[in-house]
């Protein structure tokens, strides 16, 4: 049973870079079905599509988001990564790494748990 | 810009049925915008409800149906129960790798 789960520092200062790792586990990143998704969520607010990449490196972003952010794949320790940059209060969230199923279709078949990150004001 | 629309909010009774919509802010949406649904509960990740417009996640229960209806995509519950009561969120693909959220809608059952 695939399980994806988010990792990282949960305190940010501002000005400095969030990094995040989503580990997929029971399963391989390579599996050429899939590709691997960020999302966020503010507190009290809704769900933001960051970006998803294939583990072949080919990657789509949110345009809002896409000159602060960036998304890489390691096949080698079967995880993918976020970074964004210059994070200010605005960027406290909730971030899930997700599965999305893109062959025929789309959408996002599998969630982790998600990781808060912190950046104070 | 294009922004996908969602009620803020929907109550139904106990056993009743209720329609949740998910629309464009320009234009209608179709089975071609691959429209899924996610449910949330509080504190909790989201949890896959609908994909392809009508087509249900494994174990989702079947009172729950996607379709689109009129010029948008539509999830009912019919019988709703209390363990329905959640936000609903509807993706849609905009093409060109692009994907949206809709708002969310927060579902009462009362």
């Amino acid at each position: 049973q695939v399980q994806l789960q988010e990792s990282g520092p949960g305190l940010v200062k501002p000005s400095q870079t969030l990094s995040l790792t989503c580990t997929v586990s029971g399963g391989s990143i390579r599996n050429a079905d899939y590709y691997w998704s960020w999302i966020r969520q503010p507190p009290g607010k809704g769900l933001e599509w960051i970006g998803y990449i294939y583990y072949s490196g080919n990657i789509f972003h949110n345009p809002s988001l896409k000159s602060r952010i960036t998304i890489s794949v390691d096949t080698s320790k079967n995880h993918f990564s976020l970074k964004l940059n210059s994070v200010t209060a605005a960027d406290t969230a909730v971030y899930y790494c997700a599965r999305v199923l893109t062959l025929g279709d789309w959408y996002f078949d599998l969630w982790g748990r998600g990781t808060l990150v912190t950046v104070p004001s | 810009q294009t922004v996908v629309t969602q009620e803020p909010s929907f109550s139904v009774s106990p056993g009743g049925t209720v329609t949740l919509t998910c629309g464009l802010s320009s234009g209608s949406v179709s089975t071609s915008y691959y429209p899924s649904w996610y449910q949330q509960t509080p504190g909790q990740a989201p949890r896959t409800v609908i994909y392809h417009t009508n087509t249900r996640s494994s174990g989702v229960p079947d009172r729950f149906s996607g379709s689109i209806l009129g010029h948008k995509a539509a999830l009912t519950i019919t019988g709703a129960q209390t363990d329905d009561e959640s936000d609903y969120y509807c993706v849609l693909y905009m093409g060109s790798g692009i994907v949206l959220f809709g708002g969310g809608t927060k579902l009462t059952v009362l």
